[in-house]
Formats: C-alpha cells, sequence, structure tokens
C-alpha cells in the first residue's frame, strides 16, 4: 500500500493566488484529516470528514478556506485568496475506523510559502 | 477548553532513557496517544492507552498514565540517534478527533 498521498509536496506561490492542496487517502479508509502544522501554533485539525462527509470544520481558519471531498479516493483543501500567515506544512491522515481514533495515518504533507 | 501541554525540548545522550511529559485537561479522554515525527515526514503513531489502564509497555517503549493528575509520560529505553524526532502527545474521545500537543523535540547526542 502506498500510504496517504499528498500533492504538491512543495508549494511557492504569491499572495492573492488560488492553492490547492490534495489528498489521496489510503484505499478502504473511510475518515479524512486535513491538519496544519506551524512552529506557533503546533499541530491543528481543520476539517475532518467520515465517509466523504464533514463532520466538523470548527478549525477552518476563516472563509478562505474551503476543503471537499467528492469521493472516497479524493480531497482537496483549497485556500483562495492566499496570505503569507498561511504558510505552513499541511498534512492529509487517513483512517479505517470511525468512532476510535487509534489509527490515523498520516501523509508526508505539504510545505506551503506564500510570499 | 481542551487542551494539551508538552515541554519544547529534551536533549539526551545515547544510551540514557528518555522520558518525555505531557499534561491534558480533559477528564473525559478515552484514548491517549504518542507520535512521532521525523524531519520533513508525517506523525507517526508510535503507541496508545485506553485511560483505564496506568501502564503500557512496548519493547523499548513505557507509557505511564497518572488520571488524577492529568499526566502522560513516555520513557524511551536505550535512546539511540534515531530516536531524534519531535513527539507529540495526543488526547482523543470515541470519536475521530485528536488533539495534540506541541510536541517536544527529543535530540540524542553521542
Amino acid at each position: 500500500d502506498a500510504g496517504v498521498i499528498q500533492s504538491p509536496r512543495h508549494e511557492v506561490t504569491e499572495m492573492g493566488q488560488e492553492v490547492t492542496l490534495r489528498c489521496k487517502p489510503i484505499s478502504g479508509h473511510n475518515s479524512l484529516f486535513w491538519y496544519r502544522q506551524t512552529m506557533m501554533r503546533g499541530l491543528e485539525l481543520l476539517i475532518y470528514f467520515n465517509n466523504n462527509v464533514p463532520i466538523d470544520d470548527s478549525g477552518m481558519p476563516e472563509d478562505r478556506f474551503s476543503a471537499k471531498m467528492p469521493n472516497a479516493s479524493f480531497s482537496t483543501l483549497k485556500i483562495q485568496p492566499s496570505e503569507p500567515r498561511d504558510s505552513a506544512v499541511y498534512f492529509c491522515a487517513s483512517s479505517p475506523t470511525s468512532g476510535r481514533a487509534d489509527t490515523q495515518y498520516f501523509g508526508p504533507g505539504t510545505r506551503l510559502t506564500v510570499l | 477548553g481542551e487542551d494539551v501541554e508538552q515541554s519544547l525540548f529534551l536533549s539526551v545522550r545515547e544510551g540514557d532513557s528518555s522520558v518525555i511529559n505531557c499534561t491534558y485537561t480533559d477528564s473525559s479522554s478515552t484514548y491517549l496517544y504518542w507520535y512521532k515525527q521525523e524531519p520533513g515526514a508525517g506523525l507517526q503513531l508510535l503507541t496508545y492507552i485506553f485511560s483505564n489502564m496506568d501502564m503500557k509497555q512496548d519493547q523499548r517503549l513505557t507509557v505511564l498514565l497518572n488520571k488524577k493528575d492529568k499526566h502522560l509520560s513516555l520513557r524511551i529505553a536505550d535512546t539511540q540517534t534515531g530516536d531524534s524526532a519531535i513527539y507529540f502527545c495526543a488526547e482523543g474521545h470515541n470519536t475521530d478527533k485528536l488533539i495534540f500537543g506541541t510536541g517536544t523535540r527529543l535530540q540524542v547526542f553521542p
């Protein structure tokens, strides 16, 4: 199994541009999570889906952020317009279970730099 | 609200034991976890403990839970340079959501 796949691994963009981060969860997993990691705030849960349905988006910082999961094998996190303070590493994770959190598998992350 | 705190840095000599500490505020936590993050990688689950346990041992790793004090620790015996990483404590309930600590950067020197 290839594990959780994220693309791109690195993204550099200018302030005001739209950014789309992509995630392919492990096949058969039914929960998907988006996290953001920064030095200042540590690891924050942005949103998570269960069976493609958003369950908790209370961590999404503001309306500039949106996430979708059109099917069980693909999710996107979009930032529009991007700002320098969005610079961070964004992780996607997936889990095969619902109701227990002991098996979240993390992707390698996307390092986003907004100039 | 829920909060998980850890010290930021720990430096140990190779071969010594490392003890990474974590405190949490939510007494209703069902599971407590330790994750490891190596440079440039995502988080990897090391071990977890149910809240009705007070100790779990897995090879070089020992997890101790003091539920009264809401204190969790991870002991790594015979620490190796490959153990150098950031270690995250996290708490969870009977849901998918985890609350992570700030992470402790462990540096192992020869």
